[in-house]
């Protein structure tokens, strides 16, 4: 079974810049997620899909983040503009459940973004 | 609110020796548990989890965790630890009805020979 699939795996931007990562849950997961990891942190949820609707955005910077999730598969998180405190690891996660509540979440590798 | 507190930032442990991580939780109902682990440079991986029955559950790699509701404590355990078993270890909780998983800040483990 394949895994999440993020890329790219790094990118670095200066500041005011605009960048997007792209995540590809695994077959058949309905809800999708996008966390924030700084360094020495543990991850923050940024949103939460369920199929190609939010359920939980209450942590997304809406001045400066967005995403999406077109047609319940694929997603895009986009920073415009990026600021030096977005440099982090942006995590996708997928998990099966379809009925709500926390469920296993599978990760995929993360793109690391530096700001400068 | 729910919360997630790892005590131990690091911890340092000889290869073949014990390993105990500490995850102390703030949840307002009954809360779904799990322990991850991330090696440099790679994804989380979850070792295992915790929705209800008995509260020892065991997980990969040989490791276990305990629920202990009255202690609000979900500690990690492993009997002898490989040097593979350096990583990051992440502990997380959310719960039924709760789509939001938060993570604590994590405890990194060093293997030394």
């Amino acid at each position: 079974e394949a895994g999440v699939a993020q890329s790219p795996r790094y990118k670095i931007i200066e500041k005011r810049q605009s960048v997007a990562f792209w995540c590809n849950p695994i077959s058949g997961h309905a809800t999708l997620y996008w966390y924030q990891q700084i360094l020495g942190q543990g991850p923050k949820l940024l949103i939460q899909f369920q199929n190609n609707g939010v359920v939980d955005d209450s942590q997304l910077p809406k001045d400066r983040f967005s995403a999406e999730r077109l047609k319940g598969v694929d997603s895009t998180l986009k920073i415009q503009p990026a600021k030096l405190e977005d440099s982090a690891v942006y995590l996708c996660a997928s998990s099966l459940d379809r009925t709500g509540g926390a469920t296993e979440a599978f990760f995929g590798q993360g793109t690391r973004l530096t700001v400068v | 609110a729910q919360s997630v507190t790892q005590p131990d930032i690091h911890i340092t442990v000889s290869e073949g020796a014990s390993l105990e991580l500490r995850c102390n939780y703030s949840y307002g109902a009954t809360p779904y548990l799990f322990w991850y682990v991330q090696s440099p440079g790679q994804g989380l991986q979850l070792l295992l989890k915790y929705f209800s029955g008995d509260t020892l559950v065991q997980g990969i790699k040989g490791f276990e965790a305990e629920f202990k509701r009255s202690q609000s404590s979900f500690n990690l355990r492993k009997p002898s630890v490989h040097w593979s078993d350096a990583a990051e270890y992440f502990c997380a909780v959310g719960g039924r009805g709760d789509y939001k998983l938060s993570f604590g800040a994590g405890t990194t483990v060093t293997v030394r020979a």
